[in-house]
Parts: structure tokens; sequence; C-alpha cells
């Protein structure tokens, strides 16, 4: 069983588009999270849930939105897409400490 | 402002030679380090935690260590198996509840 799982693992759109990703994990963690890793490989928090409250916002854009409808899922909304968006979006989970990883999602503005 | 840095770069060594990367980090209110693997296109893979200064973990062909103000990552007798980027990252907690800082990482790379 997957523990972390991400849709769409690739995804190639036009700049001022919205879109979504969706993530979902089988682990019962109480805490999950959404991270961008840069054309630099640099892994950067975005978000952080925990029992469905917000409780990190960096610095991100507001056309950036988390969405959770449950404990067991985060989804990423993302409005008017930029060219400076594409990059590697991963979705992560803890209870606490250590965090699972999904498999990454390839976000391609063109 | 926390950071946490990674070093070398990058590391190419002859698969059986033994070497370490460094993690080093200035950040307040630590909560544990944490190292993880990263293959071409996979997302983190944990490896360890560690909490406090003199900690130690092993696994297999790898070994992590602490101190107040770096980590090390000791890789004896590596395999190509082992080649992958390494991610250090500090876990802290604010006032936003806990949060995750990474570091840039070290791409391994072992040859046979």
């Amino acid at each position: 069983d997957t523990a972390v799982s991400q849709t769409p693992k690739y995804l190639v759109t036009q700049m001022g588009n919205d879109k979504s990703i969706k993530c979902e994990q089988n682990l019962g963690h109480d805490t999950m999270y959404w991270y961008k890793q840069d054309s630099k490989k640099f892994l950067k928090i975005m978000f952080s849930y925990n029992n469905k409250e917000l409780i990190i916002n960096e610095t991100v854009p507001n056309r950036f939105s988390p969405k959770s409808p449950d404990k067991a899922h985060l989804n990423l909304h993302i409005n008017s897409l930029e060219l400076g968006d594409s990059a590697v979006y991963f979705c992560a989970s803890s209870n606490p400490g250590e965090q699972y990883f999904g498999p990454g999602t390839r976000l391609t503005v063109t | 402002e926390d950071q946490v840095t990674q070093s070398p770069e990058a590391l190419r060594l002859q698969e059986g030679e033994s070497s370490s990367l460094n993690c080093s980090y200035t950040v307040s209110g630590l909560r544990g380090l944490f190292w993880y693997r990263q293959d071409p296109g996979k997302g983190p893979e944990f490896l360890f935690t560690l909490y406090s200064a003199g900690e130690e973990k092993e696994k297999e062909r790898l070994k992590a260590t602490l101190t107040k103000k770096e980590s090390f990552l000791h890789i004896t007798a590596p395999k190509p198996e082992d080649s992958a980027t390494y991610l250090c990252a500090v876990r802290r907690t604010d006032n936003y509840g806990q949060n995750f800082v990474f570091g840039p990482g070290t791409r391994l790379s072992v040859l046979p």
C-alpha cells in the first residue's frame, strides 16, 4: 500500500489557468504538508495542516490555497498560474517527527 | 534567521571509499534534525532522526551523528546503490507550531 500518494504525477498547463493537485495519506498521521522543490532542488515548505487547521503559511502567494476535506487528504489549488510556479510539488505527512513524502507532482507552466 | 547548509554540494566516491557529509544549522527552538535520501524523480525517504548532541544512529552503511551546531552522515564502504541526494532538515517550534527547514542537499555518486 502506498503511504502518501499524489495525483497527477505530471501536470502541463498554460499561464493563467487554475489547477489542483491531490494528496492522500493512509498512515493515520495528524499533520500534512505541501512543499515546493525548485529547479535547484531546494525543498521549501509551503503549508502544513494539523487536524484540518492551517498552522503554517510561509510567504506563499495567495494564489495557492490548501484545502483539507478530512485528516487523510490535503489538496493544493493554484489559481492564475505563472511561469515561476513551474516546479515539483511534494505532499508529506507526519505524526509528528519524521515526514513521509509522496512521489511528487511535476508542474510545468508554459 | 534560521538556516541549514550542507557540504559538499556534490561528492563522487569510488565503491568502498568511505566519507562524510556535513549539515550545519543555526536555528532557534530545535526540535530534531532529520536525514533523508532522495532518488531522482522520487520524494525524499526518511533515514534518521537525531534529537540531542552526542546522539548517534546507524543503518546499514550509514551513521548519523549530531553536535550542537552540525550533523554528519558517515558512509562506510559505499556501494553504487547509495548514489542519491542526501537532505538534512531541522524541525523548529515557533509560534505557528512545528516547522521544517531543509538544506540544499549533497549529491552523492558512488562509482563501481
